[in-house]
């Protein structure tokens, strides 16, 4: 099936410092790329959503200056976490819409990298 | 905006007990998609409801789509050790032409041996 594979798997960062998270989709073309962010026991929350060639949209409340959204191919988008503070500290996730058996011409299911747990000290 | 909850937030069953976790929706949605993380890892696609009224099976896994299409259900039967994890349904929107997926808060399932 299709992999988004997600690097780094963990890292941890002094305050001030900037952090760059990349997803690649591996055996398919995502031309989109979601990132998200999970706090400890918390659900999924929509940070961007990112497309090919064309700048991010940000969801409300989430700082485009300070997560910068890249997709400069079908391939690749990346995160940067720039001047990273404690309370950044927290899972990214990005996942890829990918098309999903037996659900049809309209049938998508997202796939989702292994997630990036970022710790800022 | 679109708000997912879901209840209850946490459940303990012993094992072989079944588990039903209730997703509902603010809005009228499009499909609803359910996934499974287990503790540590990432979330993982179980299945897409479109339908109203629709209701699928995999294995001890019975998924339910409401008639209005804004409530959705998830019942494991006799649950297994493996079942452990988070489960979040998820509901496919857009908005000004992009689409989203809202995740629900989750249902946390641990068992009992």
């Amino acid at each position: 099936g299709a992999v988004v594979s997600q690097h780094p798997s963990r890292v941890i960062c002094k305050s001030g410092t900037s952090v760059k998270i990349e997803c690649r989709s591996l055996d398919f073309q995502a031309t989109t790329m979601f990132w998200y962010r999970q706090f400890p026991k918390q659900s999924l929350m929509l940070m961007a959503t990112s497309n090919e060639g064309s700048k991010a949209t940000y969801e409300q409340g989430v700082e485009k200056d300070k997560f910068l959204i890249n997709h400069a191919s079908l391939t690749l988008s990346t995160l940067t976490v720039t001047s990273a503070h404690p309370e950044d500290s927290s899972f990214y996730i990005c996942s890829a819409r990918v098309r999903e058996r037996g659900l049809g011409a309209r049938g998508y299911g997202y796939t989702f990298g292994s997630g990036t747990r970022l710790t800022v000290v | 905006g679109q708000q997912v909850m879901q209840i209850p937030q946490y459940q303990h069953v012993q094992e072989g007990e079944d588990f039903t976790t209730y997703c509902n929706s603010s809005t009228t949605l499009s499909n609803i998609q359910w996934y499974k993380q287990r503790p540590g890892g990432h979330p993982v696609f179980l299945i897409q409801l479109v339908k109203s009224g629709e209701v699928k099976k995999q294995k001890r896994l019975t998924f339910q789509f409401g008639e209005a299409k804004k409530n959705s259900s998830l019942h494991i039967t006799a649950t297994q050790t493996t079942d452990v994890g988070t489960y979040f349904c998820a509901g496919r929107s857009r908005d000004f032409g992009n689409e989203k997926l809202t995740f629900g808060t989750g249902t946390r399932l641990t068992i009992i041996p």
